[in-house]
């Protein structure tokens, strides 16, 4: 089964709105954490990512911290754009350092 | 920056055709992945190739092949297509030891 579970979408929010996108995962270790985003008709580009517990990948005005307790990385924005328009998938390190696993993606969308 | 290039963007084919779709990226990355994307679904490996000539089935090889004969391509292989492989088809790379990929813009394929 699928180890990442993000909150399904859409995501509908209105432009300088401020944005929680939930990911928890499942592991036996400490993998790296990613969010990856995909523009409209583009493949999937790295947004940010943590490799450790409480670190906090930020870019572009996003941020998630890596929460061991809770086995989380929830994405935050504190002023969404129009352009910010896209889905976005969480991942983590599989069993090798190079695998990810990832999960089902949140669209988001966001009105003028 | 790295690049990785797909062949078509959008392919349309019949059922029972032959399918190739190309991948080449220009980082010397040893390691490769082809996924396929469908709503609600996210990524899903079919397969990856950690070096010329080797390969590893992903979570969902079935009715796909894959050819690497150089490092820098990656060819996925539809022996004989069928309309459940309409889907967008992503690839990746990844540099050894590292856990970031990068991904191509995706081919979308539509099987009549």
């Amino acid at each position: 089964g699928n180890s990442v579970t993000q909150m399904e979408g859409p995501v509908t929010l209105s432009e300088e709105a401020f944005l929680t996108i939930n990911c928890t995962y499942t592991a036996t270790g400490y993998p790296s954490l990613f969010w990856y985003v995909q523009y409209p008709g583009e493949g999937l580009q790295l947004l940010l990512k943590a490799t450790k517990a409480d670190d906090k990948g930020s870019n572009k005005g996003f941020e998630a911290t890596y929460r061991k307790e809770t086995t989380s990385f929830h994405l935050e924005k504190g002023s969404v754009q129009v352009s910010d328009s896209a889905v976005y998938f969480c991942a983590r390190g599989g069993d090798s350092s190079y695998k990810l696993i990832f999960g089902s993606g949140t669209r988001l969308l966001v009105r003028p | 920056d790295v690049k990785v290039t797909q062949s078509s963007r959008y392919l349309v084919k019949r059922t029972g055709e032959k399918v190739f779709l190309e991948c080449v990226q220009d980082m010397d990355h040893e390691n490769m992945f082809w996924y396929r994307q469908d709503p609600g679904l996210g990524l899903r490996l079919i397969y990856f190739s950690y070096d010329v000539k080797m390969k590893e089935k992903g979570d969902i090889p079935e009715g796909y092949s894959v050819s690497r004969e150089k490092k820098e391509r990656f060819s996925l292989i539809l022996e004989s297509a069928s309309t459940n492989q309409t889907s967008m088809y992503l690839c990746a790379s990844v540099a050894g030891g590292s856990d970031t990929q990068y991904f191509g813009p995706g081919t979308r394929l539509t099987v009549l």
